[in-house]
């Protein structure tokens, strides 16, 4: 079956303990993103991968960090995590961009972070 | 997200119902997608429109892209309970292919 997968889907954690939020998608996509999701804020855009080692930011990118070593997986590192990191993350990923465009994106069902 | 902006925030409707979301952007748009969201799950992609005029259909549902007012319209016939969720835009920009920007959702209740 066509997935993207996260891990874990709940985590609560503490301030400053280093965590990793893995990706994983099954459809040999080039495009991958990570989001994250707050009330009142919406979704916002933290990193983005047009392909393997190609990697950039998006609106909120502070506090993360991100890596695109094979085409299937997309970790998302929260080095050292802090309350303000609370949120509903998602990743996605698509065929890829043409003409300007990202496609149709497939996401994750969500990972719920609470940092204390 | 104020470059996007989604109206009414949320919706509730009686079943079989019609009832229009809006989504207007304040710059020049270079395609725009409608996802839906059951609360707390991922997106699913309903369509994506790129030419002014472009109108889509998905099942009951048909969005529409006015260019001239960079504003798009999602328009859902004879509501249903599984209609229910959050309604979100998302645009694309003609700047940076990889970037992508979505309103804030517009939650839509159907009673039954």
């Amino acid at each position: 079956e066509a997935q993207v997968t996260q891990n874990p889907r709940y985590l609560i954690t503490v301030t400053g303990k280093k965590l990793t939020v893995t990706c994983s998608q099954n459809m040999n996509h080039e495009y991958m993103s990570w989001y994250r999701q707050d009330p009142g804020l919406g979704l916002r855009q933290i990193y983005y991968s047009m392909n393997v080692e190609v990697t950039d930011k998006g609106d909120v990118p502070e506090g993360y960090k991100v890596s695109r070593k094979e085409k299937r997986n997309f970790p998302l590192i929260l080095e050292s995590p802090s309350p303000n990191q609370t949120s509903l993350y998602f990743c996605a990923s698509s065929l890829g961009t043409s003409g300007g465009l990202t496609g149709e994106l497939f996401f994750g069902e969500g990972s719920r972070l609470t940092v204390l | 997200s104020q470059e996007l902006e989604q109206s009414p925030q949320s919706l509730i409707v009686q079943e079989g119902k019609n009832l229009t979301i809006n989504c207007t952007s304040s710059k020049t748009l270079y395609g725009l997608y409608w996802y839906k969201q059951k609360y707390g799950e991922g997106l699913i992609f309903l369509m994506m429109l790129q030419k002014g005029g472009e109108e889509k259909s998905h099942e009951k549902i048909t969005a529409k892209l006015d260019e001239k007012k960079q504003q798009s319209s999602l328009h859902i016939t004879a509501s249903q309970p599984s209609h229910a969720g959050i309604y979100l835009c998302g645009a694309a920009w003609n700047t940076n292919a990889g970037k992508s920007t979505f309103g804030d959702g517009t939650t839509l209740t159907v009673k039954p």
